[in-house]
Parts: C-alpha cells; sequence; structure tokens
C-alpha cells in the first residue's frame, strides 16, 4: 500500500514569488492535513481538507492556501513568499470522518517538501 | 484551546539502558495521544496511541507509553534503547471533540533522543 506522497522534496524560491505543494494521500483517505515545520516554532497545522472542503485552518496569513480534489490529493500554495517561509511542509492523511464525530485513527505523513526562500 | 508540553529538549540514554521521553497535555475533553519519531530530513512515523481503555499502550519498535490521567501525562517508553532509536520524538494530542470533525494535531516541540553505544 502506496504511502503519503508529497512532490516536490525540495524548492528553492525568491521572495515574492509563489508556491504550490503537492500532496497525494493513502489510497481512501478523505482527510488531508499541513504542517509546516520550523525549528524554532516547532509543528504548527496549517489547515485540513475533508471531501474538498476546508474543514479547520491554523493561524497562518491569507498568503497560506489550500485545495482538495476530487481523488483527496490536496495542493498547499504559498503567495509572495517570505524568507520566514522557509520551512519543511508535512502533509498528513487519515481517513477522516464525514459524521462531525472524531474517529480515532492515527494521521500517516509524507517525507515532506523542504522550501527554501532566498 | 488544546497543548502538549515536552519538557525535555534532549534526552541522552545509553545503550542498553531503560529510556523514558515525557509529554505533559492540556485539553478540554477527552484526549486522543500519539507518539511520532522524525529522523533526520523525513516525515513523521507513528509510533502508538491512547485513545481508551489501558493506559500501557504498546507500540511499533518495542515502544510503549503509559496513560496518566490525573497527572496529565503520555510519557514514552522502551526498556531496552538501540543506537537506531536516535531521532527526534514528538507527542502529539488530538482534542476528541475539538472542531466539526477536525483531525488538527497539537504536537509538543519535540525531544531529541541520543543513544550513546
Amino acid at each position: 500500500k502506496a504511502g503519503v506522497t508529497q512532490t516536490p522534496r525540495y524548492l528553492i524560491k525568491t521572495r515574492g514569488q509563489q508556491v504550490t505543494l503537492s500532496c497525494s494521500p493513502i489510497s481512501g483517505h478523505r482527510s488531508v492535513s499541513w504542517y509546516q515545520q520550523t525549528p524554532g516554532q516547532g509543528l504548527q497545522f496549517l489547515f485540513e481538507y475533508f471531501s474538498e472542503t476546508q474543514r479547520n485552518k491554523g493561524n497562518f496569513p491569507g498568503r497560506f492556501s489550500g485545495r482538495q480534489f476530487s481523488n483527496s490529493r490536496s495542493e498547499m500554495n504559498v503567495s509572495t513568499l517570505e524568507l520566514g517561509d522557509s520551512a519543511l511542509y508535512l502533509c498528513a492523511s487519515s481517513l477522516g470522518s464525514g459524521t462531525g464525530r472524531i474517529a480515532d485513527t492515527e494521521a500517516f505523513f509524507g517525507q515532506g517538501t523542504r522550501l527554501t526562500v532566498v | 484551546a488544546q497543548s502538549v508540553a515536552q519538557p525535555e529538549d534532549q534526552v541522552n540514554v545509553a545503550e542498553g539502558n531503560p529510556l523514558t521521553v515525557k509529554c505533559t497535555y492540556s485539553v478540554s475533553g477527552n484526549p486522543y495521544l500519539f507518539w511520532y519519531v522524525q529522523y533526520p530530513n523525513r516525515g513523521l512515523q507513528f509510533l502508538l496511541k491512547y485513545i481508551t481503555g489501558d493506559n500501557l499502550v504498546k507500540g511499533s519498535y518495542g515502544f510503549e507509553a503509559e496513560f496518566n490521567k490525573s497527572q496529565t501525562s503520555f510519557h514514552l517508553k522502551k526498556p531496552s534503547a538501540l543506537v537506531s532509536d536516535s531521532a527526534l520524538y514528538f507527542c502529539a494530542v488530538r482534542d476528541k471533540y475539538s472542531g466539526a470533525g477536525s483531525y488538527q494535531l497539537t504536537f509538543g516541540k519535540g525531544t531529541k533522543l541520543s543513544v550513546i553505544p
């Protein structure tokens, strides 16, 4: 069974540019979450999508956005990049639940995309 | 709001000795608790979880964790450490009733475990 796939693995961008990261969840998983990992702030929640709908959003500026497609694949976009956006961006997939109840399943993480802004 | 504290930035242990990585949590309701491990330049690997039931949870690679509700703790343990256990360990919590079915995990800052040969 294939795991969570994130592409690309590494990116170098210039300040002011925009970037799109991609995540393919485990087959059958409908929930995709994104996290930003930095040495100073640790792991911070960006947003979560379930069945193409954003279900929850962390405390990040509007430059950070995402979407989910009908096949559960997800993309996140960062516009007007700043030096402080340099980080490891992790995607996690879970089975998810559409009933409003939270299932007790664990999240499975991809290897991440290392974004460097210069 | 939910939060997780890992009080030790680094834990050093000799190979073959028992290891403990500490975690305390704060949630408004009943918690779902998780431990993940991260090797350099890799994503997070799931180790174990506590949902309900037995307070001692067994997970991958010989790791276990003990849930203590009164102390709001979920410490990770292993009876005999291996050099290959050296990595960054994260404790995470999800409030059972947070959000409209949200899967948001709140992570601790991480503890770097070094197992010395």
